[in-house]
């Protein structure tokens, strides 16, 4: 299995405290990416990195703010918290390798909003 | 990106082949199909991804058409370990890895 941690596992926090997730990878994959899976919508897309410091936006971007200091580090930022952004956030990692278009995913965090 | 339909659910048995159709009308030349898998509490895994005709590794098969608007993907002899939620997306060629995932195919296995 790729070497991708997500951190924490399970977070149970308040609307209007700030919550950063944190994910890590071990394979220096250039691309990085945080999704959120809710029942109904499949994985929609969050924000996504092509490399340090270098992000951009995806599907669903209103609400959280990423940043990427390190090639390894991929931090996910609710600067408010939500209830409507109670989740389960995964992260994923790829390399570009000619057609190959394989992501590979972390184990998921669990994130509760109250 | 192009649009992929395919089914919401299937039911399946141990030992049977199952076939899941993708439909992807829109898909562009430079676009390539990829399947992932998602077990429970399990972020997707990748099984498979083709261009045209057909594309066999160690978990599945997948068949495109000619045409390339729709595409098949072949499990066989499935166990109740395959029973997950199956996705299959359209890449456009040099993407920067931007997936759209729908809403998959839940297959369930019975013993």
């Amino acid at each position: 299995d790729a070497g991708i941690t997500q951190s924490p596992r399970h977070k149970v926090t308040e609307t209007g405290t700030p919550v950063t997730l944190r994910c890590h990878q071990t394979e220096n994959h250039r691309y990085m990416y945080w999704y959120r899976q809710d029942p109904g919508h499949g994985l929609r897309l969050i924000h996504y990195s092509y490399g340090v410091k270098d992000t951009d936006k995806g599907e669903v971007s209103d609400g959280y703010s990423v940043s990427r200091s390190k090639t390894e580090d991929f931090l996910l930022t609710l600067e408010s918290a939500t209830s409507s952004q109670t989740s389960v956030y995964f992260c994923a990692i790829s390399e570009s390798r000619g057609h190959s278009y394989e992501q590979y995913f972390g184990p998921g965090t669990r994130l509760t909003v109250t | 990106l192009a649009k992929t339909t395919q089914p919401i659910s299937m039911d399946s048995y141990e030992g049977q082949e199952v076939n899941i159709t993708c439909s992807h009308n829109n898909i562009a030349t430079n676009d390539y199909i990829t399947w992932y898998q998602q077990f429970p509490s399990q972020g997707p895994r990748f099984i498979i991804q083709g261009y045209k005709t057909k594309v066999t590794n160690e978990v599945a098969s997948l068949f495109i058409p000619a045409d390339r608007k729709s595409s098949t993907l072949s499990l066989p002899r499935v166990s109740l370990s395959d029973t997950a939620v199956y996705y299959c997306l359209v890449v456009p060629s040099g993407n920067t890895g931007k997936l759209i995932f729908g809403q998959g195919t839940t297959l369930q296995v019975k013993p």
